[in-house]
């Protein structure tokens, strides 16, 4: 069982609220993720880290933004929350070494935002 | 540059019955395959992988997966369907090069009747 956290599940917050959603992980992965999933859709990816202090744009343009100054913590931060911003987010992280297991991402429950 | 096609959004079975889930994948280099499930408000769960060493794989639950090099397919299948089995179901390629990212089909949704 994969050992990766995300908190707060839910939030409801009003429009220009900042907000931060945490993301933790205990597997000393070095590469981690952040995923906007829209209900019943695809995820895109908008943010993944290689490993500490290395942060980089994903597929799908975000106003969100990412730090990692620690192996395990990768927190998403909006600046001021919108409604377009309503949506699940996902983390998830792999190992760096080896094609297959590095590949091979583990994900955490999700963080519902919905935003007024 | 690689991608993956899930044919069905919805799927609908009855308890009992086959469960097959296409996904159709396209890429430049030998592939790392994935199947995930994700239950309602919750995160993806690792099925099964695809790693080169044999081409049906077995996961977890009862579900394997055949890779078909020729006809460039991942399908998923279960032989019996049981009511805890509706979820969504991503399937994923790993992108080339050691990035680690994935890029993911569009999701089935699995339906089962009683």
């Amino acid at each position: 069982e994969a050992d990766i956290y995300q908190t707060p599940r839910y939030l409801v917050i009003g429009t220009g609220k900042k907000i931060t959603l945490e993301c933790s992980q205990t597997m000393g992965h070095d590469k981690m993720y952040w995923y906007q999933q829209d209900p019943g859709m695809e995820l895109h990816l908008i943010h993944y880290s290689y490993g500490v202090n290395s942060t980089e744009k994903g597929d799908l343009s975000s106003e969100s933004t990412v730090s990692r100054i620690r192996t395990e913590h990768f927190p998403l931060t909006l600046e001021s929350a919108r409604p377009s911003h309503t949506s699940q987010y996902l983390c998830a992280s792999s190992e760096m070494g080896g094609e297959v297991d590095g590949n091979t991402q583990y994900f955490g429950p999700g963080t519902r935002l919905t935003v007024l | 540059a690689q991608s993956v096609t899930q044919l069905g959004s919805h799927v609908s079975v009855s308890e009992g019955a086959l469960v097959l889930l296409r996904c159709n994948y396209s890429s430049s280099v030998p592939p790392y395959l994935f199947w995930y499930v994700q239950y309602p408000n919750q995160g993806l769960q690792l099925l099964l992988k695809y790693t080169s060493a044999a081409t049906l794989v077995k996961g977890i639950n009862g579900f394997e997966a055949e890779f078909k090099k020729s006809e460039t397919s991942f399908h998923l299948t279960k032989p019996s369907a049981h009511m805890s089995d509706a979820a969504e179901y991503f399937c994923a390629v790993s992108r080339s090069g050691n990035t680690g990212k994935l890029i993911f089909g569009q999701g089935t949704t699995l339906q089962v009747k009683p």
